[in-house]
């Protein structure tokens, strides 16, 4: 059974920090993707990554998968309160499925 | 392009009951998944199909079951239910592999008392 950690599991700061939360797993991902779910709603992916060492920009957040393909992390650049919700990591493991993280639940303060 | 859609949004049944909730999947896509989300953590695999056929499933004991249907929609089914089946009940589709991330429907809260 592939299993993912996410941490911190729970984070708050003020609006304007930058922070980064992490994806960690003892096996090799096929591929990586990071969700972000708000309260009542279904996960939106945020990004997709495949190749180890890749590095993907969106705004403020940037994603990097590691050489070996077996870590994540996401990194917020001054956070802003929109930024608030549960960021999960998703990785497939070569057998079409997705495997969660358990989330990393992030508060924005203003 | 339509997004996934899962109904009901909410659903209250009594332990024993059986329970079915549906899902129509984003146009294009041939691929839903079953997921189970307990408060505060993240989804758990439950099954997923593709043309109509299981094609995986994750360690939830027979009583959930489903189907997918020619035009790509997809019920879960939930025999005998129990406490612990409270949840929210998401479902995700996509096109053939996941490697490039699935869509997911608001979900079904579903509760057992």
């Amino acid at each position: 059974t592939q299993l993912l950690e996410q941490s911190p599991q729970f984070l708050s700061i003020q609006e304007g920090e930058n922070l980064t939360v992490y994806c960690n797993s003892s096996s090799v991902f096929s591929s990586l993707q990071w969700y972000r779910q708000e309260p009542g709603e279904g996960p939106v992916l945020l990004v997709t990554v495949v190749t180890g060492g890749e590095v993907k920009k969106l705004k403020r957040l940037t994603f990097q998968f590691g050489d070996a393909r077996k870590d994540s992390s996401l990194h917020i650049t001054a956070a802003q309160p929109g930024d608030t919700g549960l960021y999960l990591c998703a990785g497939n493991f070569g057998n079409e499925k997705l495997t969660f993280g358990t989330g990393t639940r992030l508060t924005i303060i203003p | 392009e339509t997004g996934v859609t899962q109904s009901p949004t909410h659903l209250i049944k009594t332990r024993g009951q059986q329970v079915t909730l549906r899902c129509s999947s984003q146009s294009g896509h041939n691929t839903v998944s079953w997921y189970q989300q307990a408060l505060g953590q993240g989804p758990q695999f439950i099954f997923q199909y593709y043309r109509e056929e299981e094609n995986g499933r994750g360690n939830f004991p027979p009583r959930f079951s489903g189907l997918q249907f020619p035009n790509y929609s997809s019920e879960l089914n939930v025999n005998a239910l129990e406490l612990d089946d409270s949840a929210l009940y998401l479902c995700a589709s996509s096109y053939g592999t996941a490697n490039y991330g699935y869509t997911f429907g608001s979900g079904t809260r579903l509760t057992v008392v």
